[in-house]
């Protein structure tokens, strides 16, 4: 099953923070995240495993509620670079079988 | 340089006929995947291969047939039966855990 992924998009000035959410209705054995510019392929920001841990990439961190099954993006002092459509992937457990994408989050960072 | 390869990166397909996206990895991964993209719908699990001479079907797999006789390569043929194949489609490859690295994407259109 898809996760859900919050807000559908993000519109912020060079400086500020943004939030993106994505949570799922089954067990998340991990969650992955990517950000894709248009027309290019997506690429790998960080993975999440288990355990409530936090992990950073730049100025962007994110974090995993296991009980909740959620996982949050964190993007502190926005730059012009950062914008582009976010992804979370999540990996139910079963190996290398793949991973089930959310919709996608937009962020559009304006100067 | 290691990497993922897709080609051909713009395809126009006539109403009727097979083509086969080509996708080409040197990293020395076990997994390989393909997925579709299409507009607000984020990324879809065609089929997945773990190992040379396997793989599995994925969420959407009817219209498509895929081989992997070598560890290096993935090709994907997208068949007749395939009634909406206008997309972007990705392929990807990783070692166990899912974490997938994904090659720049090739466009394919129904003329």
């Amino acid at each position: 099953q898809q996760p859900v992924q919050s807000p559908q998009a993000v519109i912020l000035r060079e400086g500020e923070d943004a939030v993106i959410n994505c949570s799922s209705s089954k067990a998340l054995y991990s969650v992955h995240w990517y950000r894709q510019k248009h027309g290019e392929a997506p690429v790998f920001l960080m993975i999440l495993l288990k355990g409530g841990e936090q992990k950073g990439h730049e100025k962007i961190s994110a974090s995993f509620n296991e009980k909740k099954q959620q996982s949050s993006l964190y993007l502190t002092a926005s730059q012009l670079s950062y914008s582009g459509t976010y992804f979370c992937g999540k990996d139910g457990g079963g190996g290398a079988d793949g991973l089930t994408f959310g919709k996608g989050t937009h962020l559009i960072i304006q100067p | 340089d290691g990497g993922i390869t897709q080609s051909p990166k713009y395809l126009f397909r006539k109403e009727g006929q097979n083509v086969t996206l080509s996708c080409e990895q040197n990293l020395n991964h076990d997994a390989m995947y393909w997925y579709r993209q299409d507009p607000g719908q984020g990324l879809r699990l065609i089929y997945y291969s773990q190992i040379v001479n396997d793989f599995q079907k994925g969420d959407i797999a009817e219209g498509y047939s895929v081989s992997r006789e070598k560890k290096e390569s993935f090709p994907l043929t997208v068949t007749s039966a395939q009634k909406n194949p206008t997309a972007f489609y990705l392929c990807g490859s990783g070692y166990s855990g899912n974490t997938i690295y994904f090659g720049e994407g090739s466009w394919l259109t129904v003329v």
